[in-house]
């Protein structure tokens, strides 16, 4: 069974950072490209950022590039989503989904950025 | 970028009755989009892939249509459980994959 199971959200002032995780399993992480998506409260869906399976191809989102850093490590089957500088409309449930086109999603972590 | 126009935002409906869903893509995408629903509080779950495929597990009250610029999902027969807020998906042309604003089927 897949699984994709995020962590590492919380409660940080403005200005700060986070990093987030997601373990993966029930399938071999290291031949999927893997995405973060966001969902801030009573909004919709945003994608933020993806990575290939062997990391060769990393995109951002324009809101996010510059201050945010995805990476993975295939030995571990986890992902990861360094976020530096944070803003207020950052504040969110981060996802991280599966690729090909989004077929397994983990249950989120949420972030929350505020003084 | 594809932009991807959903409608309607809202909608309010009975139990039993035919619920259809809209997303126009500013360019054509052939048929590289995703449904997806979303209980209040839970991730997003897949429904159909490649406009028309219905997800292994998912009702076959759920349909999926179109190809090209305008896709449509159709729920034949709106069960307690269908509830939710719906996305579409594309990802034919990115960065950036592009999601639909989202409709929230409501009860009647």
């Amino acid at each position: 069974e897949v699984q994709l199971v995020e962590s590492g959200g919380g409660l940080v002032k403005p200005g700060g950072s986070l990093r987030l995780s997601c373990a993966a399993s029930g399938f071999t992480f290291s031949s999927y490209s893997m995405n973060w998506v966001r969902q801030a409260p009573g909004k919709g869906l945003e994608w933020v950022s993806s990575i290939s399976s062997s990391s060769s191809y990393i995109y951002y989102a324009d809101s996010v590039k510059g201050r945010f850093t995805i990476s993975r490590d295939n030995a571990k089957n986890s992902l990861y989503l360094q976020m530096n500088s944070l803003r207020a409309e950052d504040t969110a449930v981060y996802y991280c989904a599966r690729d090909p086109e989004y077929d397994y999603w983990g249950q989120g972590t949420l972030v929350t950025v505020s003084s | 970028d594809i932009q991807m126009t959903q409608s309607p935002s809202s909608l309010s409906a009975s139990v039993g009755d035919r619920v259809t869903i809209t997303c126009r893509a500013s360019q054509g995408i052939r048929n590289d989009l995703g449904w997806y629903q979303q209980k209040p509080g839970k991730a997003p779950k897949r429904l159909i892939y490649a406009a028309s495929s219905l997800q292994s597990g998912v009702p076959s009250r759920f349909s999926g249509s179109g190809s090209g610029t305008e896709f449509t999902l159709t729920i034949s027969s709106l069960q307690p459980e269908d509830f939710a807020t719906y996305y579409c998906l594309q990802h034919n042309t990115y960065p950036p994959w592009t999601f639909g604003q989202g409709t929230k089927v409501e009860i009647k």
